[in-house]
């Protein structure tokens, strides 16, 4: 079961670049990287997930490297309402009661005026 | 859109009561989970299913037990309440197939055990 590690907390001022990184050493061959975000007193909510290399959408971008031992959730000219708790989610279920997920502890990012 | 929906947002029980918390999707997805979630923790699977009547233990299931009678319905059954079950319980469901199917959130339930 792929073990997650994330930093517990961030700080950025509005309109930086903000790099959160995921450690997933023993990550499986068919495990997917998925991130989501949590605003305070609401549910995550998907933001991004990749396999290997980097993705790309309208909202951050998420590098992972060849080994696929980490992932760098990647949130461009970050604004105050990017100020949450961002999860990493590793692992694969194929349904029929198989399944390896494991969500980190979360990384609360605080972006400052 | 989608939605998860969790019937209560806050709720107040006594200890040894059976507790039960439910939670309903609309967009026929296969699967669907509980969470708590407690500070410096993150969140932790309690159980999963993949299939109506189907269930899978999570990581910290002890105390707890679950029904899916219906596909679009997942209750999550305290057995007997006691306070360290004080906690954010979330449900999520996503579609079958493997874990490159989002999950969607519910946006959860404050239990507090008296």
């Amino acid at each position: 079961l792929a073990k997650t590690t994330q930093p517990i907390s961030m700080d950025s001022y509005e309109g930086q670049e903000v790099n959160i990184t995921c450690s997933h050493n023993n990550i499986a061959t068919n495990d997917y990287i998925t991130w989501y975000q949590q605003f305070p007193s609401q549910g995550p909510r998907f933001i991004i997930q990749g396999y290997k290399t980097k993705v790309t959408n309208e909202v951050a971008s998420l590098f992972i490297p060849a080994d696929r031992k980490s992932s760098t959730l990647s949130l461009p000219r970050v604004s105050l309402s990017d100020t949450a708790v961002y999860y990493c989610l590793v692992g694969d279920y194929s349904g029929a009661g198989s399944y390896q997920l494991t969500f980190g502890k979360g990384t609360k990012l605080s972006v400052i005026p | 859109d989608v939605k998860v929906t969790q019937s209560s947002r806050y709720l107040v029980k006594r200890t040894g009561e059976k507790v039960f918390l439910e939670c309903v999707q609309d967009m026929d997805h296969e699967n669907m989970f509980w969470y708590r979630q407690d500070p410096g923790l993150g969140l932790r699977l309690i159980y999963f299913s993949y299939d109506v009547k189907m269930k899978e233990k999570g990581d910290i299931p002890e105390g707890y037990s679950v029904s899916r009678e219906k596909k679009e319905r997942f209750s999550l059954i305290l057995e007997s309440a006691s306070t360290n079950q004080t906690s954010m319980y979330l449900c999520a469901s996503s579609l079958a197939g493997r874990s490159n199917q989002p999950q969607h959130f519910g946006d959860g339930t404050r239990l507090s055990i008296l």
